[in-house]
Parts: C-alpha cells; structure tokens; sequence
C-alpha cells in the first residue's frame, strides 16, 4: 500500500442516498485528486486540489461535491447519484500540481449505485 | 486529444518471456508515464520519460519514447507471475494541467 488511504473500499447505495468518500494522505504532499475508472474507459481526471485549493473540475455533475479542508484530507460528496456513476473512484497525491511530479495512488473505493 | 493509447488491449504470455507494450499519443507532451494497476486496486508510477529522453531504465523494466512518431514502449524483461497487472501510459502535455491515461494493456503472465 502506498501512503495515501481511501476508506470505505466498498459503498452500495441508492439513488437517493448522500454518502462520502474520503481519502488522506501520509506523504506531505501538496496536491490531490480524484479520478474515476469505469470498466473499458480510461481513467477520468475529476477533481484537482493544490494547497487546499480546487484548480481543476474536469466538468463533472454537481451530484459529485469534492471538500479538501487541508492538503492531507479529501473528500468525495456524493448525492443524488444515478447507476452509470457506478465505478472504482480513486484519490492521488502528488508533491505539487506539477506534472514532472509521479503520482501517488490509494487503493480506491469501488462504488455501486443501485 | 492527447489520449494516450495502449497496444495490445491485452497480451498473455510465458513467465521468463518479454513482455512489450506500446503508447501512442497525439499531440506535444512534457512527459510520459508509466503506471501499473493489480486488479482492483490503485495505480503504481513505475517510470517517467521526458520529452528529451530516449531511453530509460529501472531494473527489468526499459522505456523508450519516440516524439517523432508520438509513441512509446514499456518492456518487461523475464517477466514473473508477479507482473499480472493491467498497465497504463499517461501522458502530460505541453500547456495542459493534467495527466491523460490510455485504456491500459491488460498483462498475463502465465506459470
């Protein structure tokens, strides 16, 4: 496992719920994200925070809510959420919002909306 | 876009045997990444290749990038069952502010 924790690792939950996910990072870094992975897609940049700062939403529904309320924590907001939105959600950190930085991945939560 | 694109989709093959996988891409790029995923479970960086670069290297594993021909190659020498994983190319290019993922290349690496 890297240094970075994603919890929970499994969600099932209807349409109407409201749940988070939420994701930390041990590493010092300065950047997160948020990235989808749909079975045969690739994987979807969504979200991009730098020094607790959103820099990039990749045009992604309102139904999806990220919170970064310090460089080490992240959280996913969901609400409202339809079955397509069904797939492994994955955090990552780098050290800053350079793209010489390797990323650093946690291990995701595989998320099913019914 | 700056899509990368993984060949083959999927590739099986004997332990002990090299495994090859390429990445094309479309437009300028600062870098190239290599990432690999076990099944379910998040992306490892394995190698970065600048634009400058040719070649690199990180014990069994060799990268090339050709900017001419907007592609590169991940090899994987006397591969071990250990290697199974899905592996994927991203790419950050010139001006933009994010990595781009291919679809990955699917390896077995059969006993």
């Amino acid at each position: 496992e890297t240094g970075v924790t994603q919890t929970p690792r499994h969600l099932v939950m209807g349409m109407t719920n409201k749940k988070s996910l939420k994701c930390e990072q041990h590493l010092g870094h300065n950047a997160m994200y948020w990235y989808k992975q749909s079975a045969k897609k690739p994987l979807e940049l969504m979200f991009v925070y730098n020094f607790k700062e959103q820099t990039e939403n990749n045009s992604v529904p309102s139904r999806f809510s990220p919170e970064c309320p310090n460089s080490s924590h992240l959280f996913l907001h969901l609400h409202t959420l339809q079955p397509e939105d069904s797939a492994l959600y994955l955090c990552a950190s780098s050290q800053d919002w350079d793209l010489d930085n390797e990323q650093f991945f946690g291990p995701g939560t595989r998320l099913t909306v019914l | 876009s700056q899509q990368g694109e993984e060949d083959p989709q999927a590739l099986s093959i004997q332990e002990g045997e090299n495994a090859t996988m390429n990445c094309s891409y479309k437009t300028s790029i600062n870098n190239l990444q290599w990432y690999r995923q076990n099944s379910g479970r998040g992306l490892v960086h394995l190698i970065l290749i600048r634009s400058n670069e040719r070649e690199k290297h990180s014990g069994r594993l060799r990268v090339t990038l050709d900017t001419s021909k907007k592609s590169s190659s991940l090899l994987i020498t006397a591969s071990r069952a250990a290697d199974t994983a899905s592996y994927f190319c991203a790419t950050g290019g010139q001006g933009a502010q994010k990595l781009v993922f291919g679809q990955g290349t699917r390896l077995t690496i059969n006993p």
